[in-house]
C-alpha cells in the first residue's frame, strides 16, 4: 500500500521559520511534491524533488531523502499569508501510469 | 489562457441522481485527473487519463466513471449518487509524462443528501 504521514496541525510566529515534515511509504517512487492549499481554493505548486538533497525557491525550500522516505517543506521569513494547508504529495510510476497519492496536509497557523 | 476550468462550481443532488462534472483545459496537456476532497483525508485520486481516449483508476474509482473522448475535456460521472460521494471535486493536468507541475481547477462543491 501507499502510506503518507505528515502532522495535522502546526503554529508559528510571524518572521519565523517552521518545518514541516512528510514521510512516504510507496512502490514505484518517482517524484515528491509540495502544495499550498488556502482554504476554499484548489491546491498551487510549490515544489518539486526527485533526486535526494534541498530544492530552493525563495523562501521556500523542500528536502528529499529517497533512503530514509523522508521530504520536509522549510518555510521560512514567515508571513501571515503563509497560513494554509500544506499538502506532501508522491507520485508512483509504472507502465503507462502516473498516479498521484496525497498527505492528508498540514494546517499552518501564523500569529503575529 | 483559461488553465483548467470545472463545471459546475456547486451542486446538490438527491440519493440515487445523477450527473456529469465537466474539466477542461486549454494548455493542451496530455495528462489529467480527477480527485476529491474530504475533511481530514486530503486528496484521493479517482481516475486519471494518460491521453486522449484513454482512462485508468485512481484509488478510490467506485461509484464513478470517466470518460476523455476530446484532449482538452475530462468528464467525471456519478451514476447513481450516494451521501458518501459527498465532497470537494478537483480536477488538475499535467502537460506530459516529463512534467511535474501540475496545475488545478478551482473545485465542485457537490453536496448528496
Amino acid at each position: 500500500g501507499q502510506n503518507i504521514d505528515q502532522p495535522t496541525e502546526m503554529t508559528a510566529t510571524e518572521g519565523a521559520i517552521v518545518q514541516i515534515n512528510c514521510t512516504y511509504q510507496t512502490s514505484g517512487f518517482n517524484g515528491l511534491f509540495w502544495y499550498q492549499q488556502h482554504a476554499g481554493e484548489a491546491p498551487t505548486f510549490l515544489s518539486y524533488n526527485v533526486l535526494d538533497g534541498l530544492e530552493e525557491k525563495g523562501r521556500f525550500s523542500s528536502f528529499l531523502s529517497r533512503s530514509k522516505g523522508y521530504s520536509y517543506l522549510l518555510l521560512k521569513e514567515l508571513q501571515m499569508k503563509d497560513s494554509a494547508s500544506y499538502l506532501c504529495a508522491v507520485r508512483v510510476w509504472g507502465y503507462n501510469n502516473n498516479d498521484m497519492r496525497f498527505g492528508a496536509g498540514t494546517r499552518l497557523t501564523v500569529k503575529p | 489562457n483559461a488553465g483548467v476550468t470545472q463545471t459546475p462550481k456547486f451542486r446538490v443532488l438527491k440519493t440515487g441522481q445523477s450527473m456529469t462534472l465537466l474539466c477542461a483545459q486549454d494548455m493542451n496537456h496530455e495528462y489529467m485527473y480527477w480527485y476529491r476532497q474530504d475533511p481530514g483525508m486530503g486528496l484521493r485520486l479517482i481516475h486519471y487519463s494518460v491521453g486522449e481516449g484513454t482512462t485508468a483508476k485512481g484509488e478510490v474509482p467506485d461509484g464513478y466513471n470517466v470518460s476523455r473522448l476530446k484532449k482538452q475535456n475530462f468528464l467525471l460521472g456519478l451514476e447513481s449518487a450516494a451521501p458518501s460521494q459527498t465532497s470537494v471535486y478537483f480536477c488538475a493536468s499535467i502537460e506530459d509524462r516529463a512534467s511535474y507541475e501540475q496545475y488545478f481547477g478551482p473545485g465542485t462543491r457537490l453536496t448528496v443528501t
